[in-house]
């Protein structure tokens, strides 16, 4: 697996936004790019995935490098319910089925008012 | 739609007792399962995924075992829990075309 690298922890205020760094210079030319979020006391949730180009949806953007060994998750606006912990998780489908994701520690995204 | 269901949401066990956690999907058939651990203020851990009936791949040695006895039933078990199995248990399910992962609510196992 591809190992990443986050900050442990990064702090916005509302209204303005995020940008959340990932490095993962070991990924394979297969891996997408997932990215997760987990709220206090919550499953992950989905948040946005990619293999090379930039993708966007209701949620944020993903930007990721030319060279594939790092992304940016973009969040437009942060709210307070954007306070979760963000995982960036390089992966792609075994061959025998599945879709095994390892799940750091993440970056811890504090919003103030 | 889909759906996830995992229960309980919390449980205290003591040493050596049996656990069952229980996860069920609806809305979706031949999904793959995963079960997931996740230690206080630390990342999670892939316990076990599966892929069809009867079909269990386990990713770490542990005290715990997991069955599929239903294409949309995920069981974790052990016979004898241990003080280091305290943690946050998560199941996920994902479709088969599909490279998004659902997880359930949790359960919040706490071995005393």
């Amino acid at each position: 697996d591809a190992k990443t690298t986050q900050p442990n922890s990064m702090e916005s205020n509302e209204e303005e936004p995020v940008h959340l760094p990932c490095n993962h210079s070991t990924i394979s030319g297969t891996d997408y790019i997932h990215w997760y979020r987990q709220l206090p006391s919550q499953g992950p949730e989905y948040v946005i995935h990619g293999l090379t180009s930039n993708v966007n949806n209701r949620m944020a953007s993903l930007a990721i490098a030319e060279d594939r060994k790092s992304s940016t998750l973009i969040l437009h606006r942060a709210t307070l319910r954007d306070a979760a912990v963000y995982y960036c998780i390089p992966g792609r489908p075994s061959t025998g089925g599945g879709n095994k994701l390892t799940f750091g520690t993440g970056t811890q995204l504090k919003v103030e008012l | 739609s889909q759906t996830i269901h995992q229960w309980p949401a919390t449980l205290v066990q003591p040493v050596g007792s049996p656990l069952s956690l229980e996860c069920t999907v609806e809305g979706t058939s031949n999904p793959n399962l995963y079960w997931y651990r996740q230690a206080a203020g630390r990342g999670l851990q892939l316990l076990f995924y599966s892929v069809g009936i009867g079909q269990i791949s386990s990713e770490v040695p542990q005290n715990l075992s997991a069955s599929r006895p239903q294409d949309r039933q995920f069981i974790l078990s052990s016979k004898k829990l241990l003080l280091s199995d305290s943690g946050f248990y998560l199941c996920a399910w994902q479709g088969t075309y599909n490279e998004k992962l659902f997880f359930g609510s949790g359960t919040q196992l706490s071995v005393l």
